[in-house]
């Protein structure tokens, strides 16, 4: 089955220590999306990469980064991670004007 | 600044019953409307979507879209324990790549 697949399900790391997250789509969407969702809160969106061309939001903090190196793959890189980042981090893909398909999402704990 | 309205609930049906989900807007030029479906700790889940105004429906599910009066809603017929969940509202502005978010309504399905 065509599916977006995000690694790992459960990531613990410690305050400061750089944590890279995955993503993997198997649809050829061109678009692939990072989402932030807290507790009770509604997804918000830190970047998203339409083809190679990468589009950073305003509020996006600078300890958010990210690489697609190829159409299939997105990574989100967190250069310092404090206990505010603790959260779900979901990978989405679509193509343009069609509905965004989310990956399982990743968990994210920061002690 | 443009939001996307709900009602935080929850909302308690009887199982069998009709769950009626509303969901406003502010922005009138918004073209494309989504339904997801979340489940605790879960990603969202694409439910529906809807462009023109009117009833879409497939299978339990209907979307209804008034662009006049800026409101979308969704209906859950014969609903079901396992409809229990938040239900997540997003518009966008015609291209999907920046969604506006509610900030959902939690469902509860009584058996």
């Amino acid at each position: 089955d065509a599916m977006v697949i995000q690694n790992p399900r459960y990531q613990v790391t410690q305050f400061g220590k750089p944590v890279t997250l995955s993503c993997s789509q198997t649809l050829n969407h061109n678009v692939m999306y990072w989402y932030q969702q807290k507790s009770s809160q509604a997804p918000k969106l830190l970047f998203h990469y339409y083809d190679k061309d990468f589009n950073n939001e305003a509020d996006t903090p600078d300890n958010f980064q990210s690489r697609r190196p190829n159409t299939s793959f997105c990574f989100l890189d967190i250069r310092s991670p404090g206990l505010g980042d603790a959260a779900m981090y979901l990978c989405a893909t679509s193509r343009i004007n069609s509905p965004l398909h989310f990956g399982n999402g990743t968990r994210l704990t920061v002690t | 600044q443009k939001e996307v309205e709900q009602n935080s609930g929850p909302l308690s049906v009887p199982e069998g019953a009709i769950a009626s989900l509303n969901c406003t807007y502010s922005d009138r030029g918004s073209q494309s409307f989504f339904w997801y479906r979340q489940y605790s700790g879960k990603s969202p889940e694409l439910i529906m979507f809807i462009y023109s105004n009117g009833d879409k429906e497939d299978g339990r599910f209907t979307a209804q879209l008034n662009k006049a009066s800026q409101y979308v809603s969704l209906l859950i017929r014969d609903s079901q324990p396992s409809d229990s969940a938040t239900y997540l509202c997003a518009v966008s502005g015609g291209n999907n790549r920046k969604l506006i978010w509610g900030l959902g309504t939690s469902l509860a399905v009584n058996p």
